[in-house]
């Protein structure tokens, strides 16, 4: 089955310390992104990448880090978090239709289930 | 940049009545445009797309919308609610450049008996 998966689902921990949401997708999809979602604001986008080891930063990324070393994972780390990240966080994936440099690119992305984090 | 608008937090129809989400988007290229769906504790499903074809776009569940060029909008409707379809309902634009999606804030249906 075609699916993007987010561990863990939920998540509480304390300010400071580490930690590491993963993200695969098993569609060979090129564009991956991290997403949080917060009341009244809709979806942000944290951090995208287009392929393998290019990665690049979104509206909101201070806080965050990223790495694509594989195609089809994308974790989302937190160094050191903080209470105003706490949050629901998607992971998100897309193809492309078509091929060649002049295709054209529909952007259907893909989201993962979710993670709901909360920094104490 | 872009920018998507959506009009009303809060909607609020009886069952079998018409429902109408509205959306009004910004965008210096010709967009793409999709509508996505959150139920309850669940990740987002697309609804439906706009991808320079047709402007009336029919989407899953019986929603479609109408890509307006002169005003900026695609609004989504259904003829007739059911309560299964009681969600948070996002719009989102498109860069074709870079595949960014840029949401609104959403519309939060609620449907009543």
């Amino acid at each position: 089955e075609a699916q993007v998966t987010q561990n863990p689902r939920y998540l509480i921990t304390v300010t400071g310390k580490k930690l590491t949401v993963t993200c695969s997708q098993n569609m060979n999809h090129e564009y991956m992104s991290w997403y949080r979602q917060d009341p009244g604001l809709g979806l942000r986008q944290i951090y995208y990448s287009m392929n393998v080891e290019v990665t690049d930063k979104g509206d909101v990324p201070e806080g965050y880090k990223v790495s694509r070393k594989e195609k089809r994972n994308f974790p989302l780390i937190l160094e050191s978090p903080s209470p105003n990240q706490t949050s629901l966080y998607f992971c998100a994936s897309s193809f492309r239709r078509g091929g060649g440099p002049r295709s054209r690119s529909y952007n259907e992305q893909f989201f993962g289930p979710g993670t709901r984090l909360t920094v104490l | 940049a872009q920018s998507v608008t959506q009009l009303g937090s809060h909607v609020s129809v009886s069952e079998g009545a018409l429902v109408l989400l509205r959306c009004n988007y910004s965008s210096s290229v010709p967009p793409y445009l999709f509508w996505y769906v959150q139920y309850p504790n669940q990740g987002l499903q697309l609804l439906l797309k706009y991808t320079s074809a047709a402007t009336l776009v029919k989407g899953i569940n019986g929603f479609e919308a109408e890509f307006k060029k002169s005003e900026t909008s695609f609004h989504l409707t259904k003829p007739s609610a059911h309560m299964s379809d009681a969600a948070e309902y996002f719009c989102a634009v498109s860069d074709r450049s870079n595949y960014k999606l840029t949401f609104g804030k959403g519309t939060l249906l609620t449907v009543n008996p």
